[in-house]
C-alpha cells in the first residue's frame, strides 16, 4: 500500500499539554499536509509544508519536515478540548492526488 | 463563500444496487476529487475531475465512475454495491490544479446491508 503511516494510533492528554504526532511516507513528495477530521466529518487542512522546507509554524501548530527519513511531525502546543479530532499527514508526490496516512486519534481531556 | 457540499448525508442501500452521490464545490473551484474512508483501509483517493475530464484514478473497480457538469459540480456512481463499499465518501475541491491544498466536504456516509 502507500499509504503513510502514523503514530502514534491514539493519544490522550490533558488540556495544556503539548500533543507530538508522528507520519512516515513512501515516496517523493512535493509537499505534505496535515487535515484534522472531527469525528467522521470532512477534513479540515491545518498546514502545508513544501519538499523544500523544514519547519513550519501556524498559530499554535509546529510542522517539521525531514526528507531524508521521509518524515514529518505535527507539534500542537498548549493543547485545548477542542483539538480533540484524528489527525492525518497526507503527501503529494505531483500525481495530483493525496496519499493519507493512517491517521493518529487525539483525546484532550479538560 | 459557501463550502464543499455533498448530497445526500447519509444513504442506506442493499447490496447489489446502485447509488449515486453528489458534489458541489466551492463557487469558482474547477477541480473535484472523490475519497474513500473505511476504518480498515483509511483515506483512499478515488479520482479527480477538472474541467468536465477525469484527470486521475486510484485504484478501484470499475464499478467506481464519476462525471463533472459544467458548472464544476460532481457525481459519483457505485453500481452493484458490496457490503465492502460502506464507507465515508469524502468530496474535495480546488480552485486549480496549481493549488496545492484541498477543501473538503461533510462526506456522504453510506451503508450497504
Amino acid at each position: 500500500s502507500q499509504q503513510g503511516e502514523e503514530d502514534p494510533q491514539a493519544l490522550s492528554i490533558q488540556e495544556g499539554e503539548n500533543a507530538t504526532m508522528n507520519c512516515s511516507y513512501k515516496t517523493s513528495i512535493n509537499n505534505l499536509q496535515w487535515y484534522r477530521q472531527n469525528s467522521g466529518r470532512g477534513l479540515v487542512h491545518l498546514i502545508l509544508i513544501r519538499s523544500n522546507e523544514r519547519e513550519k509554524h501556524s498559530g499554535r501548530l509546529r510542522v517539521t519536515l525531514d526528507t531524508s527519513k521521509k518524515s514529518s511531525s505535527l507539534l500542537i502546543t498548549a493543547s485545548r478540548a477542542a483539538d480533540t479530532a484524528s489527525y492525518f499527514c497526507a503527501t503529494d508526490d505531483n500525481t495530483d492526488k493525496l496519499i493519507f496516512g493512517t491517521g493518529t486519534r487525539l483525546q484532550v481531556f479538560p | 463563500k459557501a463550502g464543499v457540499t455533498q448530497t445526500p448525508r447519509y444513504l442506506i442501500k442493499t447490496r447489489g444496487q446502485q447509488v449515486t452521490l453528489s458534489c458541489s464545490p466551492i463557487s469558482g473551484h474547477r477541480s473535484v476529487s472523490w475519497y474513500q474512508q473505511t476504518p480498515g483501509q483509511g483515506l483512499q483517493f478515488l479520482f479527480e475531475y477538472f474541467s468536465e475530464t477525469q484527470r486521475n484514478k486510484g485504484n478501484f473497480p470499475g464499478r467506481f465512475s464519476g462525471r463533472q457538469f459544467s458548472n464544476s459540480r460532481s457525481e459519483m456512481n457505485v453500481s452493484t454495491l458490496e457490503l465492502g463499499d460502506s464507507a465515508l465518501y469524502l468530496c474535495a475541491s480546488r480552485a486549480s490544479l496549481a493549488q496545492e491544498t484541498q477543501y473538503f466536504g461533510p462526506g456522504t456516509r453510506l451503508l450497504v446491508l
